[in-house]
């Protein structure tokens, strides 16, 4: 079965710059998606189609993609960003979709 | 604005059948640009896509559940629903319904439900 890799966890200090990588075969063929989550909520699209923000996203928020990996990076870290984040894509034919296991963003 | 609502038993016992509903508001589940999803996630784990279903039906499963998943929908009732067979203790879980905003050959998740706690025990 297809799978996305994160790594488990990253940390920042405020105001620095935190970036959290997925990787994946089918990643040049298929978009990524990044969410956030904090504690008993339900997760938050921050970047669709590899870079696109969505509306009230704020800016700090960005993606980025190249070949096999794609990169959420988020500038200007703050206290409120810390949670975990979980990419999301599709196989190579875009029926199998399929989360990456998360990352725990601290803010330290 | 658009708002997603998941309802069903919060405890099932093993061997038996998980049944929830998502009731849409705020639009309708018949748009041609949407998709609609169940995801779930066990406590302290990761998110996992069950399956989506477009509003003319056609439907997609995770392969890993796509012999215990039906994931149907009701037009009339803007609603869509989920039953997953032969239940056991892994698949106690919060289960989503979200939105699936559509990309190129598939599909993200927008609008989220706030997750419905299901208890699979006897």
């Amino acid at each position: 079965s297809y799978e996305l890799t994160q790594p488990p966890s990253v940390s920042v200090s405020p105001g620095q710059t935190a970036r959290i990588t997925c990787s994946g075969d089918a990643l040049p063929k298929q978009y990524a998606y990044w969410y956030q989550q904090k504690p008993g909520q339900a997760p938050v699209l921050v970047i669709y189609k590899d870079s696109e923000r969505p509306s009230g996203i704020p800016e700090r928020f960005s993606g980025s993609s190249s070949g096999t990996t794609v990169t959420l990076t988020i500038s200007g870290v703050q206290a409120e960003d810390e949670a975990d984040y979980y990419c999301q894509s599709a196989d190579s034919s875009g029926t199998f979709l399929v989360f990456g296991g998360g990352t725990k963003l601290t803010v330290l | 604005q658009l708002q997603l609502q998941e309802s069903g038993p919060g405890l099932v016992k093993p061997s038996e059948t998980l049944s929830l509903t998502c009731t849409v508001s705020g639009g309708s589940i018949s748009s041609s640009s949407y998709y609609w999803g169940w995801i779930r996630q066990p406590p302290g784990k990761g998110l996992e896509w069950i399956g989506s279903i477009y509003y003319s039906g056609s439907t997609y499963y995770n392969p890993s559940l796509k012999s215990r998943v039906t994931i149907s929908v009701d037009t009339s009732k803007n609603q869509f629903s989920l039953k997953l067979s032969s239940v056991t203790a892994a698949d106690t879980a919060v289960y989503y319904c979200a939105r699936g905003l559509m990309a190129g050959t598939t599909h993200a998740f927008d609008i989220w439900g706030q997750g419905t706690m299901v208890t699979v025990s006897s």
